[in-house]
């Protein structure tokens, strides 16, 4: 069935470190994965994407990995600031034209000062 | 930098009252969404609209569910029968093609007494 889910429901980190958060889909036919942010009260925000012909993509402080062959996704976020800390979500888009997104549960990031 | 603009950010109304949450999509976009988020829960896919006409629905979206697009800038949610379980953040949602980059508005949360 058509499921994503991240692994761990809230990660504490350090501010300064590095933080990775994970997360599995199970649709093999998903092309394209978004990561999103979410503060408190406010919508999602865009943070990266990638689609499933590659396997790595980076920004401005954050890089997302694929790995199609179990099916899991990663975010990692350099040198974690306490502005990070936001519960993050990654969507999959199935192969349609309609352009739905399923999101997984997420995951809260905490960053420590 | 544009954006997705949501009306009013807070509505609270009687059982059984209709409601209608109002967004104003990015503007040279072109697929519409709406999205709901349960407290504490995942965000959940309602509906997609293109080109004048949903293209796809999720089971919550059933027969109290409307959307509309009445002119050219706004794109509306219709519950016609509000009930308690409808309760949560509603979020509009829009991108220029299915396969890149929805951007979320700031959400409406509709609270049912």
């Amino acid at each position: 069935g058509e499921s994503v889910g991240l692994h761990l429901p809230t990660l504490s980190v350090q501010e300064g470190d590095n933080s990775i958060i994970n997360c599995a889909y199970s649709n093999s036919a998903s092309d394209y994965f978004i990561w999103y942010k979410q503060e408190s009260g406010k919508g999602p925000q865009f943070i990266i994407d990638i689609r499933s012909n590659m396997d790595k993509r980076q920004g401005q402080r954050v890089t997302v990995l694929l790995n199609k062959t179990v099916k899991h996704l990663s975010l990692q976020i350099a040198a974690t600031q306490p502005g990070d800390s936001a519960v993050y979500f990654c969507a999959e888009r199935a192969t349609s034209n309609t352009g739905k997104l399923i999101f997984g549960q997420g995951t809260t990031l905490q960053v420590k000062p | 930098e544009p954006e997705v603009t949501q009306t009013p950010s807070h509505q609270v109304t009687q059982m059984g009252q209709e409601v209608i949450l109002r967004c104003v999509p990015i503007s040279n976009h072109l697929y519409f969404y709406w999205y709901r988020q349960i407290l504490g829960q995942k965000v959940e896919f309602l509906v997609s609209f293109y080109n004048n006409e949903i293209s796809e629905k999720s089971e919550i979206f059933d027969d109290q569910f409307s959307v509309e697009r009445p002119d050219g800038s706004n794109f509306t949610l219709k519950i016609r029968s509000t009930k308690l379980e409808d309760s949560a953040m509603y979020f509009c949602a829009s991108s220029y093609d299915p396969n890149t980059e929805a951007f979320f508005g700031q959400g409406t949360r509709l609270t049912v007494v």
